[in-house]
């Protein structure tokens, strides 16, 4: 597989379930974000990881917890999420250089749909 | 800090016809400016960028100029086509070891037959 492939592709859970959401990206890049995308807002960039380590946590609620494994892998766990936690999830991943300003490339998203 | 508008959609086009996306920015610094596309069940992909002033980014057709003097990064199409149709989301990014991007809202394009 090429670029960055996100499992599932769409989920239903209910307030009290816990679930994951993974990433995974086959470009060698260095760096992996999560975004959340919301009808009508601008997307949430929520977590970055750079060399496997988190750089970024954008005030998100602890309901909402990332692991970075190592460089190709990224997972979002989830547990008692609330129905406005509703949303397509991104995951995207960049080769990051000093000084060097790159793409991002996306995978195609997991909807999420909270009961 | 940063930030990005974008004109709200949708819009609607006849094909063949010209297309006009207006983009603006706010930054402390000197971003890099993109439009990333997103197709329908898809995640986003990078259209064009732009790195520094006076830049011009093309890519399918589309193209836009990174304007300092008037912080804009307007996308342009001569003739779209129906399989234009997709959301466009005007971005600037800076590097801070790793990409800290901020997008716009998002238009959303139909192109009619």
């Amino acid at each position: 597989e090429t670029g960055v492939t996100q499992t599932p592709r769409h989920l239903v859970m209910g307030m009290t379930n816990k679930k994951s959401l993974k990433c995974e990206q086959h470009l060698g890049h260095n760096a992996m974000y999560w975004y959340k995308q919301s009808a009508k807002k601008p997307l949430e960039l929520m977590f970055v990881y750079s060399l496997e380590e988190r750089v970024e946590n954008n005030s998100v609620p602890s309901r909402f917890s990332p692991e970075c494994p190592n460089s190709s892998h990224l997972f979002l766990h989830l547990h008692t999420l609330q129905p406005e936690d509703s949303a397509l999830y991104l995951c995207a991943s960049s080769q990051e250089a000093s000084g060097k300003v790159d793409t991002q490339y996306f995978g195609p998203g997991t909807r999420l749909t909270v009961l | 800090g940063n930030s990005v508008t974008q004109m709200e959609g949708p819009v609607t086009l006849s094909e063949e016809a010209f297309l006009t996306i207006n983009c603006t920015y706010t930054a402390t610094g000197y971003p890099s400016l993109f439009w990333y596309v997103q197709y329908p069940g898809e995640g986003l992909q990078l259209l064009l960028k732009a790195t520094k002033a006076d830049d011009k980014g093309s890519n399918k057709g589309f193209e836009a100029t990174y304007r300092k003097e008037t912080t804009s990064f307007h996308l342009e199409k001569g003739s779209v086509q129906v399989s234009d149709s997709a959301v466009y989301f005007c971005a600037l990014s800076e590097s801070w070891g790793y990409q800290k991007v901020t997008f716009g809202t998002g238009t959303k394009l139909q192109v009619i037959p």
